[in-house]
């Protein structure tokens, strides 16, 4: 069954305290992985899509890898702003579900 | 998030009760979704159409219906709402590529089931 984790389920860091998200899946034929940014009362906000094992992109403080098993969404000197909920999420091949995890909980403090 | 429509954005039922979620997008996606977001649970798939004339399960499709009017519109029915089915709902629109299907959502529709 394809499956997405997030850990840790929440996070607290100073300001410009660097820090990682992670995202593990098992999915049969990744197609893609997704990250999402969401504000509280507010629908997913589309960050990151990454297709291929070692790929990466970046956008202002965040930056998000992939492996053959899991994801990394790098904070780097994050600012209160940055305080949301990130997201993943997984298509597989066949199929045009996209799956999402429950999700990481972050909250920069001043 | 512009570009998907969501009506209502909040909704109160009694139990037993029918409604429709409407969903429009105006970005020309072929495959839209929907969603509900409950807390601890994260994000789970209702239902999604890949294309206009089809439509498929998702996760937890028990309890409810869907229906892609044309391209545009993805309609989600509540045939008699039920506490259980209080939840936050998103309705999403993608574009299938070869490489995937990056997804957009709407604002969300607040239902609440008493």
């Amino acid at each position: 069954e394809d499956q997405v984790t997030q850990s840790p389920e929440a996070l607290r860091l100073q300001e410009g305290e660097s820090s990682s998200l992670n995202c593990s899946y098992t999915v049969s034929g990744l197609r893609g992985l997704f990250w999402y940014r969401q504000d509280p009362g507010k629908g997913p906000e589309f960050l990151f899509t990454l297709y291929s094992a070692g790929e990466e992109k970046e956008k202002e403080r965040l930056k998000a890898t992939l492996t053959k098993k899991e994801s990394f969404l790098h904070i780097t000197a994050p600012k209160p702003e940055d305080s949301a909920t990130y997201l993943c999420a997984v298509q597989a091949p066949s199929y045009d579900k996209v799956i999402f995890g429950p999700g990481t909980s972050l909250s920069v403090i001043p | 998030n512009a570009g998907v429509t969501q009506t209502p954005k909040f909704q109160v039922l009694k139990t037993g009760q029918s409604m429709t979620l409407q969903c429009a997008q105006d970005m020309n996606h072929n495959s839209m979704y929907w969603y509900r977001q409950d807390p601890g649970m994260g994000l789970r798939l209702i239902y999604y159409s890949a294309s206009e004339g089809t439509t498929d399960k998702g996760e937890v499709p028990n309890g409810y219906n869907v229906s892609r009017l044309n391209k545009r519109e993805f309609s989600l029915r509540l045939e008699s709402a039920a506490p259980s089915q209080t939840s936050v709902y998103f309705c999403a629109g993608g574009e299938r590529t070869a490489s995937g299907n990056t997804i957009y959502f709407g604002e969300g529709s607040w239902l609440t089931v008493v």
